[in-house]
This record gives C-alpha cells, sequence and structure tokens, in this order.
C-alpha cells in the first residue's frame, strides 16, 4: 500500500520561503509521477507541479518563478519549496502520486502552511 | 478562475441519482479521455472515484459513474446515501505544460 506524508512547519512569515516534505512508503519516487496539490481554506484545488521518475519537472506556469520541487532517492522523498509567501499561498499543502494518464491516486493527509507575521 | 466550470452545488434525496457536470473546452475535457473525478469529505484528503472518464479504481462502489460528451464530462451517483455527502471535483489533462487542471468543485447535500 502506498502511502505519503507529508511535514513541514505551519508558519511561514511573508516573503520568506515555505518548504514541505513528503516521504514515501510502499512506492519508488523512481517510478510514476510525484505532485504537489495545494487547497486554501474553504476553496478549491490546485496542481502546483510534479517531479516526474526522469527527475524532471514540471510546474504550474501561475506558480513557475517561485516553485522548486526536487527529491531525494536515498531518502525516497521529495520536497516542495515555494519562495516569496504571502498570505495568498496560505493553504493545506498535499503530496500525491500521479500516473502518466494524470489522475491522482494517492493523497498525504495535507500539511496546513499559514503565512502571516 | 478554475479552468474546468463545475456548479457550486447539487442536492438530492436518499436513493436518487444526481449527476454533477464538468465543462472545458476542446483543448481539455474535450481532447483527452484523461478525466479523473475526486470526492472529499470534510478536513479530509481527496480520493479518486473515477479516472480516464468512466473506470473505477478498486473498493469505490459501482453507485459512481463517469461519462463524457464533448467538452463536458459528468458524474453520476445512483443510490444517494448520506456517506455521499461531500465535495466533487473533477480534473483533466490539458496539456504537457499544464497536465492536472481542476474544476472549482461542487457541494453534494443529501437532503
Amino acid at each position: 500500500q502506498v502511502q505519503l506524508q507529508e511535514s513541514g512547519p505551519g508558519l511561514v512569515k511573508p516573503s520568506e520561503t515555505l518548504s514541505v516534505t513528503c516521504a514515501v512508503s510502499g512506492d519508488s519516487i523512481s517510478s510514476y509521477y510525484w505532485s504537489w496539490i495545494r487547497q486554501p481554506p474553504g476553496k478549491g484545488l490546485e496542481w502546483i507541479g510534479s517531479l516526474y521518475y526522469s527527475g524532471s519537472t514540471n510546474y504550474n506556469p501561475s506558480l513557475k518563478s517561485r516553485v522548486t520541487i526536487s527529491g531525494d532517492t536515498s531518502k525516497n522523498q521529495f520536497s516542495l519549496r515555494l519562495s516569496s509567501v504571502t498570505s495568498a499561498d496560505t493553504a493545506v499543502y498535499y503530496c500525491v502520486r500521479e500516473t502518466a494518464w494524470s489522475y491522482l491516486d494517492y493523497w498525504g493527509q495535507g500539511a496546513l502552511v499559514t503565512v502571516s507575521s | 478562475q478554475s479552468a474546468l466550470t463545475q456548479p457550486a452545488s447539487v442536492s438530492g434525496s436518499p436513493g436518487q441519482s444526481i449527476t454533477i457536470s464538468c465543462t472545458g473546452t476542446s483543448s481539455d475535457v474535450g481532447r483527452y479521455t484523461l478525466v479523473s473525478w475526486y470526492q472529499q469529505h470534510p478536513g479530509k484528503a481527496p480520493k479518486l472515484i473515477i479516472f480516464e472518464v468512466s473506470k473505477r479504481p478498486s473498493g469505490v462502489s459501482n453507485r459512481f459513474s463517469g461519462s463524457k460528451s464533448g467538452n463536458t464530462a459528468s458524474l453520476t451517483i445512483s443510490g444517494l446515501q448520506a456517506e455521499d455527502e461531500a465535495d466533487y471535483y473533477c480534473c483533466s489533462y490539458a496539456s504537457s505544460t499544464s497536465p492536472v487542471v481542476f474544476g472549482g468543485g461542487t457541494k453534494l447535500t443529501v437532503l
């Protein structure tokens, strides 16, 4: 059974960098795609970007200038960094396994990150 | 504004059937058979219930079905149950630079 678990600071100051890590068990990040999805409180889902098994990445054009997704195969985990955050980046951040057919079959429980001074 | 358009809310009584629409364009929903649907209960992570327009993952009730016509995909839930009350999101492949685009979500209320 594939399991994903997010971890990271729950509070980040404006203009700083948000960082969340996802530990994967039951599968290798060297297979499939591994993505980040976020959901602001009371709002819908937004795709942030993906890390492919090849090591390449793909980002939402609206966030591309601020996003970095990277993987650590030795720890079987992948990470999200979002720079220059504002209150609009306050959200639950989910790590997800994405298939080549663009559906998201395994989700982490989500990590709430609040941007506030 | 979401890339795909869903009704904000739908409702139905136990035992009834409801359909949630998801309207995109000829560049996403209309072009690919890569539509998926997710169910999200309050405080929980979304759960995949339909993929590739009409396929159900193992363990998902056959009361959930999906279809597509032109630029609009649909999720039908038959024999509504109280536990179906949740938010539902559609999702489609759109392009290599936007492989995952979501609808705004639909809140299903079971009366």
